[in-house]
C-alpha cells in the first residue's frame, strides 16, 4: 500500500506555464518534505512542513501543507528548464516512526 | 556536493553472493538512513541510525542488515542476493533523529545483480 500518493506522475509543460502537483494521503503526518532528485544523483531537500495549513515559498516553487495534514500540493510558477526533475514528497507519522517516500512526479519543462 | 560519501559508486555481482556498501555521513550529522530506489517501487526507507543505535526500520528485508559505527559511519549488508535486489541504493545523514531535520543525501551506489 502506497501511503503517499503523488499525481500526475509525469508532466511535461512549455517554459514559463504554471503547475501544480500533488501529494496526497489518507494518513495524518507530523510532517513532510518536498525533495528533486536528478538523473543519477540523491534527492535534495526543497521544503519541510510541519503545521497543518503552512505555505513556504522558494522562489518561484510554493508549497502548502493541508490543513488536516494529510496533503501537500507544490505549485511552480513560470516554470524553466531547470526545473526538470523528479519531485518527491516524503512524511512521517511521528518524529520516531520510518519516513515514506511518494514514488514521485516526474516533470520535464520543454524550452 | 552533499557532503555524504558513498562507496562504492557501481557493484556488479552474482546471485546468492554477499556485498556490503558504505556510507560516511556528513561532519557533525549523527543520524544516517539507508533507502533503496527501484524503477516501480521508488524511493524505500530500509533503516535508520542514529549515534549507533537503530532508530527506525521500514521495509528492510531478512537477508539486509545494517550497522553504524563509533566514527558513525554505516554499512549496508546485503546477502544471498536476488535479480530483484538490483537498485539505487542511497545513504543520507541528518544532524539527528527526526524528520524534520534536513537529510542530505549522498550520491547512491548502483548495485546491479546478474
Amino acid at each position: 500500500t502506497q501511503l503517499l500518493e503523488q499525481s500526475p506522475q509525469f508532466l511535461s509543460i512549455q517554459e514559463g506555464e504554471n503547475l501544480t502537483v500533488y501529494c496526497n494521503s489518507s494518513s495524518v503526518f507530523s510532517s513532510l518534505q518536498w525533495y528533486r532528485q536528478e538523473p543519477g544523483e540523491g534527492p535534495v531537500l526543497l521544503v519541510t512542513v510541519v503545521t497543518g495549513g503552512e505555505v513556504k515559498k522558494l522562489k518561484r516553487l510554493t508549497f502548502q501543507f493541508g490543513d488536516a495534514r494529510k496533503d501537500s500540493s507544490l505549485h511552480i510558477t513560470a516554470a524553466q528548464p531547470g526545473d526538470t526533475g523528479l519531485y518527491l514528497c516524503a512524511g512521517a507519522k511521528s518524529k520516531d516512526d520510518k519516513i515514506i517516500f511518494g514514488k514521485g512526479t516526474r516533470l520535464h519543462i520543454l524550452p | 556536493d552533499s557532503g555524504v560519501t558513498q562507496t562504492p559508486k557501481h557493484l556488479i555481482t552474482a546471485t546468492g553472493q554477499r556485498v556490503t556498501l558504505r556510507c560516511s555521513p556528513r561532519s557533525g550529522d549523527l543520524s544516517v538512513y539507508w533507502y533503496q530506489q527501484s524503477l516501480d517501487q521508488g524511493l524505500q526507507f530500509l533503516i535508520q541510525y542514529y549515534n549507533g543505535e537503530e532508530r527506525a526500520k521500514g521495509n528492510i528485508l531478512e537477508r539486509f542488515s545494517a550497522q553504524q559505527f563509533p566514527d558513525l559511519h554505516s554499512e549496508l549488508n546485503l546477502s544471498s542476493l536476488e535479480l530483484g535486489d538490483s537498485a539505487l541504493y542511497f545513504c543520507a545523514s541528518s544532524v539527528a533523529g527526526a524528520l524534520i531535520y534536513e537529510q542530505y543525501f549522498g550520491p547512491g551506489t548502483r548495485l546491479t545483480v546478474t
